[in-house]
């Protein structure tokens, strides 16, 4: 059973322009939602994280929207350059539910062309 | 990697083998966990840990044991590995502190190969 279905396994963006990757959830009870950044050989870091009190949160070319009617939230990166090449997850807890804390998505392979 | 460490790095066994990998925080972080990561997956939860020796399941926690004697140490063991537990294995701790989050910290991962 998938808690959080994100969409889609592999993006290809050119330079410049803007990576969307999307992620719904079943569980209502979720109340932190983080996007976590990966390159080839290291773990998954923490990129960007939002609460379900607020609408969107921007830090730099990263933004969260997140539409809590529809149980969905999106990634929205800006400006997409080369260094951004990774592997993004998101991911959803309950803050303070328990110690088994995440359940990610499946993540989205996206690549910037130069 | 927030002070988290894992060994080996990478390892190759032979099915039917024992295998222990050993993650290392030194944060002082009350909760540790284990995931395996594959292609079309994502990150799964193997095992997680609340305590010294409070330990619990995840997600995918049959043909693995862990064990938690120390804050600093927690050590994940299949005790005869299958070639389906070829994966990235990744240790990731955290405070759950409830502010601002959930956050997990990552550490660098172990390659496991499973001839």
């Amino acid at each position: 059973q998938q808690q959080v279905k994100q969409s889609p396994q592999s993006l290809i963006v050119q330079k410049g322009g803007i990576s969307i990757i999307n992620c719904a959830y079943e569980n209502t009870a979720f109340d932190y939602f983080p996007w976590y950044q990966q390159f080839p050989g290291k773990g998954p870091a923490l990129l960007i994280a939002i609460r379900p009190d607020v609408s969107e949160k921007k830090e730099g070319r990263f933004t969260i929207s997140f539409n809590k009617s529809a149980k969905q939230f999106s990634l929205h990166i800006m400006d997409s350059q080369p260094g951004d090449s990774a592997t993004y997850f998101c991911a959803a807890s309950i803050v303070g539910g328990g110690a088994d804390g995440l359940t990610f998505g499946k993540g989205t392979h996206l690549i910037i062309q130069p | 990697d927030a002070g988290i460490t894992q060994s080996p790095r990478h390892k190759v066994t032979e099915t039917g083998t024992p295998v222990t990998l050993r993650c290392h925080q030194t944060e002082n972080h009350r909760y540790m966990y284990w995931y395996r990561q594959d292609p079309g997956h994502g990150l799964r939860l193997i095992h997680y840990s609340y305590g010294v020796k409070d330990t619990d399941k995840g997600e995918v926690s049959d043909g693995y044991s862990v064990s938690r004697s120390k804050t600093e140490d927690f050590l994940l063991t299949l005790e005869s590995a299958t070639s389906s537990q070829t994966s990235v294995y990744f240790c990731a701790i955290s405070d759950l502190s409830g502010t601002p989050g959930d956050e997990q910290f990552f550490g660098p991962g172990t390659r496991l190969t499973v001839l």
